[in-house]
């Protein structure tokens, strides 16, 4: 069975930095891309970027809103994603969920909720 | 980017009753880069649809993706009462991948 089980997410202040990880089991995570999803409260889904495998350089991609202050990165020899988050405002505030597939989000984390208040 | 737009917003049906749902999307993107979500409430987004058409492992065969070009159907052929959530359409051909706003389907 596939699992993605995020971490890291609390309250945090404008400004402020916050790093989650994902750790992946049940699945082959070092030869796939992996990326982060997020959903601020009552609203739709957001795609943040992804990170490529190591065969193909790790390369990252990354949606123009979080560009710059959000980055994503991978220690296959854990199976773990992290997405590094700098200078957070309040538009951060969300739950955010990490994911993997053949695909596209085949498999996803069960999310972990990131506060950005004063 | 490519913008996704989903309609309706939301979808009031019955168990038993016929759903379409429809994405389109401002660029034509191929088939292959194309997938439907669905979201309940309280919980993660779980693939249904990969391909435009092909059905993720373990989604019932009631679920049916069809489209190419700009627009693209989800249609659920007999509503279940687990089926009352929202939809999500995507692309994930072109970089950045985008989502659709969200269809809703309610009782």
């Amino acid at each position: 069975e596939v699992q993605l089980v995020e971490s890291g997410g609390g309250l945090v202040k404008p400004g402020g930095s916050l790093r989650l990880s994902c750790v992946v089991s049940g699945f082959s995570f070092n030869s796939a891309w992996a990326g982060w999803v997020r959903q601020a409260p009552g609203k739709g889904l957001e795609w943040i970027g992804r990170i490529r495998s190591r065969a193909e350089g790790e390369a990252t991609e990354y949606a123009a809103p979080v560009k710059g202050r959000l980055s994503i990165s991978r220690d296959d020899s854990r199976n773990t994603l992290y997405l590094q988050m700098d200078s957070l405002t309040t538009e951060d505030t969300a739950v955010y969920y990490c994911g993997t597939g053949i695909n596209t989000f085949d498999f996803w984390g069960q999310g972990t909720l990131v506060t950005v208040s004063p | 980017e490519i913008v996704l737009t989903q309609s309706p917003g939301t979808l009031s049906l019955s168990p038993g009753e016929r759903a379409t749902l429809s994405c389109r999307t401002s660029q034509s993107i191929e088939t292959w880069s194309f997938g439907w979500y669905q979201q309940k409430r309280g919980q993660a987004p779980r693939l249904l649809i990969h391909g435009t058409s092909h059905r993720a492992t373990g989604i019932p065969d009631r679920f049916g993706g069809g489209g190419s070009g700009t627009d693209f159907t989800l249609t659920i052929s007999r509503l279940e009462p687990e089926d009352f959530a929202v939809y999500y359409c995507q692309q994930y051909g072109n970089s950045p991948w985008t989502f659709g706003q969200g269809t809703k389907i309610e009782i």
